[in-house]
């Protein structure tokens, strides 16, 4: 799987709109772009995924650049429960062998009040 | 749907003992997944079954460490002869696709 690069740290503001970067020059035209998010004692949660078209759901929005060598997780309204570690991981679809996850370092989101 | 389920969310053991770590997927889940987290080394993918057969083992240790999935409704991950750098947090995840829906994890200290 290819390779993502995300800023180590982001602040934020409790009801700002958050854009969180994502770099992958290297995909592959069958890789997926996935979000997780995990808080300190709990598991990592899934967040969004998109392969080409940008997609929404009720936690995010995943805007996909045309050459889908970049992407950007956009918050709306975050709240103080939004602040985690946000990672961006590329994965293969219909992997019919290994479909392993591999986390990188990710972007820590601060929220204040 | 109460998500992936992991027992026990802690547990202690001493240098030497054995340590049997427990997952239940989300039902109809065809796909399980063992993942171990660290502050070192991060979150690192351990092994994985589809179907109740494994699939792919390539980050589970060599020795002392093994999982088996004898039913679609749970998984373990024993650990024998436990060390104190096998303390970490032990994450599953289960799919039925694409997706990994990843349960709360289980925390493991060895002493």
């Amino acid at each position: 799987d290819a390779k993502t690069t995300q800023p180590d740290s982001m602040e934020s503001t409790e009801g700002e709109t958050v854009h969180l970067p994502c770099s992958h020059a290297t995909i592959s035209g069958n890789e997926y772009i996935y979000w997780y998010r995990q808080v300190p004692l709990q598991g990592p949660e899934y967040v969004t995924h998109g392969l080409q078209q940008n997609t929404t759901n009720s936690m995010a929005f995943l805007a996909i650049a045309s050459d889908r060598k970049s992407s950007t997780l956009i918050l709306p309204h975050v709240s103080l429960r939004d602040a985690a570690v946000y990672h961006c991981i590329l994965r293969v679809a219909n992997q019919g062998g290994s479909a392993k996850l591999i986390f990188g370092e990710g972007t820590k989101l601060t929220v204040s009040s | 749907n109460a998500g992936v389920i992991q027992t026990p969310r802690h547990k202690v053991t001493g240098k030497g003992q054995e340590a049997t770590l427990w997952c239940e997927p989300i039902s109809g889940h065809s796909a399980v997944f063992w993942y171990r987290q660290t502050i070192v080394q991060g979150l690192e993918f351990l092994t994985y079954f589809r179907n109740q057969a494994p699939i792919d083992d390539s980050g589970m240790p060599k020795e002392r460490f093994s999982a088996q999935m004898p039913n679609q409704s749970h998984s373990t991950l024993k650990i024998q002869s436990t060390q104190p750098q096998d303390s970490a947090v032990y994450l599953c995840a289960s799919s039925l696709e694409d997706t990994q829906y990843f349960g709360p994890g289980t925390r493991l200290l060895v002493l």
